[in-house]
């Protein structure tokens, strides 16, 4: 079965440092999201994206954030000048219709540990 | 963010029979209502979901019920099985394919 691939599956930074999350979503997939869960808390949506543009992003994705497809597979997360508080599982996301969240298929997640 | 909320952490039930997670939210504009299993080390996958039109929906072992005027929906798992045992997330959206928003989460353990 198809799936959603997240790498790396753990990584640490130091505070204030650049991080790159990435993803390869499923192949035929048009629509992809990234959500987050900080431990404790519950899982939120950061942000979706289509046709190489942000589609919705909500009040966490700011101008620390941004999303990028640079090639026809993968999809990243870049967060600039890391805090603690960024520290959480990071899902991406992926579907290939839109309007149909039950479509949704996530990945195992990058778990990120900012120091 | 106290939109979706499950209330409790966790259940357990013995297996055989049926497991209820519950779960309450008050945005009256959520026309989307989906639950997720997740187990460990790996990401949420769908499970069931309802439209605000319905008030039940089955699938299987899985039915999904939504009380609208209470603002709160339950998945019911009959008869569970130990590998029903995962988090459980609530989620909800203003309409179909637009962002979710989820719940805690509860984590049920079904025992032999």
């Amino acid at each position: 079965e198809p799936e959603v691939t997240q790498t790396p599956s753990h990584q640490v930074t130091q505070m204030g440092q650049e991080v790159i999350l990435r993803c390869v979503p499923i192949s035929n997939h048009l629509y992809f999201y990234w959500y987050r869960q900080i431990l404790g808390q519950k899982v939120e949506f950061l942000v979706s994206f289509y046709n190489n543009e942000i589609s919705e992003k909500s009040e966490i994705f700011d101008d620390q954030f941004s999303v990028e497809r640079p090639d026809g597979s993968n999809f990243t997360l870049k967060i600039r000048s890391t805090k603690l508080e960024d520290s959480a599982m990071y899902f991406c996301a992926s579907s290939q219709v839109l309007g149909f969240s039950e479509k949704l298929f996530f990945g195992s997640g990058t778990q990120l540990s900012v120091l | 963010d106290q939109q979706v909320k499950q209330n409790s952490p966790s259940l357990s039930v013995q297996e055989g029979r049926i497991s209820i997670l519950n779960c309450d939210y008050t945005n009256s504009m959520f026309d989307y209502f989906l639950w997720y299993k997740k187990y460990p080390a790996e990401g949420p996958t769908f499970l069931i979901s309802i439209s605000s039109i319905k008030d039940k929906n089955e699938d299987g072992r899985f039915t999904v019920f939504l009380n609208k005027s209470a603002k709160h929906l339950s998945l019911h798992i009959v008869p569970s099985q130990p590998g029903d045992s995962a988090v459980y997330f609530c989620a909800a959206s203003l309409s179909r394919g637009s962002r979710l928003t989820f719940g805690e989460g509860t984590q049920l353990t079904v025992n032999p």
